[in-house]
Parts: structure tokens; C-alpha cells; sequence
């Protein structure tokens, strides 16, 4: 079983949808969670970042995270053609160092 | 842009052979990370330098080695080169350990 699931997609929504992205975890020793967005194989680009449980905005993104469901979430409110990427999770703790364990990403389509 | 720089962007290669790729950090960063991303197998972690020191590893292959310089560049070597080798190699650069990690663009490795 892998560390950090990801549903894969693909995940297609109309412009100016919210979108609902989602990863689950197994190891209750991460408590550094990140969202990364990567627009065709091109290195990742971080997003969010965000330690232990609760909730962080930045414009139109929001992170959510509920350690006692091991379930991290991204919502992103009036998506625009341009957020059509791969959307990966990581996270990190103090078991694991700083190196980081990703989710296998969400393909994401904004259709205009 | 990152502030992470990769070098070569592409490398072609065959089976048996020897490369070097290459990760200068963001100014003022001191932990280097290298990370593998293929197809089946999504972002794995490799492994981790700081401040010239190896910190950290993670599934790397015993035909696969790293170093990090006193001008804090890193360099990852593949040897023996195998088919099951191609994929995106990335680099990842933080200030400290525990910090976020930013991400160059890549080295896409295909092995004929």
C-alpha cells in the first residue's frame, strides 16, 4: 500500500468551476503538507504549504488539512484554463527527514 | 522560475553508458535533494546534501551516486545505464533541512 494516495484523474471541469482536489496518507508521522502544480513534466511548482491540521488561503486556493482522517484537500474557486496542470500532494515529518512523499498527481483540465 | 538550475535539459543515451546531471541550488541554499519521476512510479526521492554532507537516501540504486560541492552545485551520476532508467530527473534546493523545497526544471534522461 502506498504511503500517500492520489486519485489520478483525469478530472475535467467548465471554466469557473471549483475544483476539489484530494489526497489520503497512511503514516500519522507527516505533519508538513504541500501542494505542488506541474504543467506538462516541467519541474513542480509549489502552491500551498501548510503545517498540521487546519486551513490556509493564498487568492484562490485553499488548502485544508484533517490529521485525524490522514485527508488533505485543495480547493481552487474560479478555475481559469491556465490552472490545467498535474496537481501533486507531498508531505513530510519527523520520521521521514525532509525528504518529501508525493501523491502519483491529478490531472487537471479547465475547459474554457 | 525556481532559482534552481539543471543542466543538460535532455540527455539521450545508451544502455551500458555513464551521465552526470547536473543542479545548481537557489542562492543561499544549503540542502540539495534529487527526485526520479517516470511514468509508473510518479516523484520517488533519491536523495539528500547538505551543506556537503549526504543527510538522507531514499530508494536509490547502488549504480546511482551524488556528491555535493563546496560551491554547494550538486551532481548525480547514473552508471550502467539500464531501459528502466529513462525518466525525469529533478532537483530540489531548500535553505535548511526541514525547509520548503523548490524545484528546477528537470532532466528528462532516455535511455535507447
Amino acid at each position: 500500500q502506498k504511503e500517500v494516495e492520489q486519485d489520478p484523474g483525469p478530472l475535467s471541469v467548465p471554466e469557473g468551476a471549483i475544483v476539489s482536489l484530494n489526497c489520503t496518507y497512511s503514516n500519522s508521522a507527516f505533519q508538513y503538507f504541500m501542494w505542488y502544480r506541474q504543467y506538462s513534466r516541467k519541474g513542480p511548482e509549489l502552491l500551498m504549504y501548510t503545517y498540521s491540521s487546519g486551513n490556509k488561503e493564498d487568492g484562490r486556493f485553499t488548502a485544508q488539512v484533517d490529521k485525524s482522517s490522514k485527508y488533505i484537500s485543495l480547493f481552487i474557486r474560479d478555475s481559469q484554463p491556465s490552472d490545467s496542470a498535474t496537481y501533486l500532494c507531498a508531505m513530510s515529518g519527523k520520521t521521514s527527514g525532509s525528504r518529501l512523499t508525493f501523491g502519483e498527481g491529478t490531472q487537471l483540465t479547465v475547459n474554457p | 522560475d525556481s532559482g534552481v538550475t539543471q543542466t543538460p535539459k535532455h540527455l539521450i543515451t545508451a544502455t551500458g553508458q555513464r551521465v552526470t546531471l547536473r543542479c545548481s541550488p537557489r542562492s543561499g541554499d544549503l540542502s540539495v535533494y534529487w527526485y526520479q519521476q517516470s511514468l509508473d512510479q510518479g516523484l520517488q526521492f533519491l536523495i539528500q546534501y547538505y551543506n556537503g554532507e549526504e543527510r538522507a537516501k531514499g530508494n536509490i540504486l547502488e549504480r546511482f551516486s551524488a556528491q555535493q560541492f563546496p560551491d554547494l552545485h550538486s551532481e548525480l551520476n547514473l552508471s550502467s545505464l539500464e531501459l528502466g532508467d529513462s525518466a525525469l530527473y529533478f532537483c530540489a534546493s531548500s535553505v535548511a533541512l526541514a525547509d520548503t523545497q523548490y524545484f528546477g526544471p528537470g532532466t528528462r534522461l532516455t535511455v535507447l
